[in-house]
């Protein structure tokens, strides 16, 4: 069965201040994708980033990163210089690229706030 | 990028009443849309999953007549709760495929409350 765990419910981090969101995976797919979605208070989920399982380089999208560390089957999102607007929640999916029905297995999401 | 438009982004109803939600993919063609449900300060929870021209998949514990899914184009699917009732009070969001790209973009969600 496919999970994905966020460990960190939530995170205050210091305006400027690089930040490091957790996220493991459990798979038995070889081939797979890792999503990063950002969700303001607003509601809306925002895709941030994506890394396919046979990338061999991190993605990299902005200010945003994703540490992907196959062997150890984590994909931690890494915001540089962090902003007032990027307090949020933050949700880590994956699906299995064989899986026909494109369906996201989601994370518990990180509650992340910035403090000036 | 991908746009996806939700409609309407909130809705206060009487208990018994119907409410119609549309998603649209805005400037691709979406074969697959899916419909979330998300309780406060929880993650997303898949509902169903809507392929343009066919029945939706439905999601263990979700039922079918309850919660209506029409993907009648490549561009609309619309989620209809039937006969609402105050437990179906919820933030809805639904989200569309835009192959060959992996990922699903989200609409801005309906907040539903049942009076």
């Amino acid at each position: 069965a496919q999970k994905i765990t966020q460990t960190q419910p939530g995170m205050f981090v210091q305006e400027k201040e690089a930040v490091t969101l957790d996220c493991t995976y459990d798979t038995s797919d070889q081939s797979y994708g890792l999503f990063w979605y950002k969700q303001p208070s607003s509601g809306e989920m925002i895709f941030l980033i994506y890394q396919g399982s046979y990338d061999e380089q991190n993605a990299t999208e902005g200010r945003y990163s994703l540490n992907f560390q196959k062997a150890r089957k984590s994909a931690n999102l890494v915001i540089s210089a962090s902003q007032l607007g990027d307090s949020a929640m933050y949700f880590c999916a994956m699906r299995g690229l064989m899986d026909s029905n494109y369906q996201l297995i989601w994370g518990a999401g990180t509650k992340l706030i910035i403090k000036p | 990028g991908a746009v996806v438009s939700q409609h309407p982004s909130w809705v206060i109803c009487k208990s018994g009443t119907s409410v119609k939600i549309e998603c649209r993919s805005l400037d691709f063609q979406a074969t697959t849309m899916f419909w979330y449900r998300q309780f406060p300060k929880q993650s997303l929870m898949l509902m169903a999953t809507s392929n343009e021209g066919s029945k939706a998949t439905y999601e263990q514990g979700v039922e079918k007549d309850k919660f209506l899914i029409n993907h009648a184009s490549l561009t609309l699917s619309t989620l209809t709760v039937t006969s609402a009732h105050p437990e179906d009070s919820s933030f809805y969001i639904c989200s569309a495929r835009d192959p060959p790209d992996e990922t699903q973009y989200f609409g801005p969600g309906t907040r539903l409350l049942v009076l």
